[in-house]
C-alpha cells in the first residue's frame, strides 16, 4: 500500500527557513514523479514543485529561487526546503505521487501546515 | 502559463440531483485534463485522469468529457458522500489547477 507522511511543519517567522520532508512507502521512489502542493488556509490547490523521474526539477514562479525540491532515493524521502519565507507561504503543504512521470497524482500525504508569522 | 477557469464556483442541488461541473482552458490542452475531489480536512482524490479515464476505485457515477479547452465532470447521481469541493488540472510545462467548485448540499 502505498502511503505518503510529510512532517516538518510548524511556525516560522518572516525570512525564516524550514525543510519538509515526506517519507514514502510502498513503491520505489525513484520510478514516480513527485510533487508538493500546498493549499493556503480556505483557498484551492496550487501547485509548488515536481521532481521528475530524471531529476529534473520544477518550480512555481512563487517560490523560484526560495524553495529547493530534493529526493534521497535510499531513504525514499522527498524534501522541500523553504527559505526566505513569507507570510503568503502559510498553508498546508502536501506530498503527491505522479501515477507515472509526467502523470497526474493518485497518492497524496495528510499535510504539513506550514505558518509564516511574527 | 495554462490558466483553468472553473464554472460555477458553488453548486448547490440535492442527493440524487445530476451535477455538472465545467472546466475551462485557456489553450488547448488536448485531453491531459484530470479531476479531483476533497473534502473538509482531507487531502484531494484522484478522480479522472486524460479527461475521461476513472481512477481506481472511483464510481461508475463519476464520469469527465471534452478535449481542447472545454471539460466536463459529471455526477450522474449525488451521493452524500459526494458533497465536496472539486478541482480540474492540467500540465504543460508545469501543473496548474482550477479554483475550484464546491458542490453543496441545497
Amino acid at each position: 500500500e502505498v502511503q505518503l507522511v510529510e512532517s516538518g511543519g510548524g511556525l516560522v517567522q518572516p525570512g525564516g527557513s524550514l525543510t519538509l520532508s515526506c517519507a514514502a512507502t510502498g513503491f520505489t521512489l525513484s520510478d514516480y514523479g513527485m510533487n508538493w502542493v500546498r493549499q493556503a488556509p480556505g483557498k484551492g490547490l496550487e501547485w509548488v514543485s515536481s521532481f521528475g523521474g530524471s531529476g529534473t526539477t520544477y518550480y512555481a514562479d512563487s517560490v523560484k529561487g526560495r524553495f529547493i525540491i530534493s529526493r534521497d532515493n535510499t531513504k525514499s524521502t522527498l524534501s522541500l526546503q523553504m527559505n526566505s519565507l513569507r507570510a503568503e507561504d502559510t498553508a498546508t503543504y502536501y506530498c503527491a505521487k505522479e501515477f507515472g512521470h509526467g502523470r497526474p497524482f493518485d497518492s497524496w500525504g495528510q499535510g504539513t501546515l506550514v505558518t509564516v508569522s511574527s | 502559463e495554462i490558466v483553468l477557469t472553473q464554472s460555477p464556483a458553488t453548486l448547490s442541488l440535492s442527493p440524487g440531483e445530476r451535477a455538472t461541473l465545467s472546466c475551462r482552458a485557456s489553450q488547448s490542452v488536448t485531453t491531459y485534463l484530470a479531476w479531483y475531489q476533497q473534502k473538509p480536512g482531507q487531502a484531494p482524490r484522484l478522480l479522472i485522469y486524460d479527461a475521461n479515464n476513472r481512477a481506481t476505485g472511483i464510481p461508475a457515477r463519476f464520469s469527465g468529457s471534452g478535449s481542447g479547452t472545454d471539460f466536463t465532470l459529471t455526477i450522474s447521481s449525488l451521493e452524500p458522500e459526494d458533497f465536496a469541493v472539486y478541482y480540474c488540472q492540467q500540465r504543460s510545462t508545469w501543473w496548474t489547477f482550477g479554483q475550484g467548485t464546491k458542490v453543496e448540499m441545497k
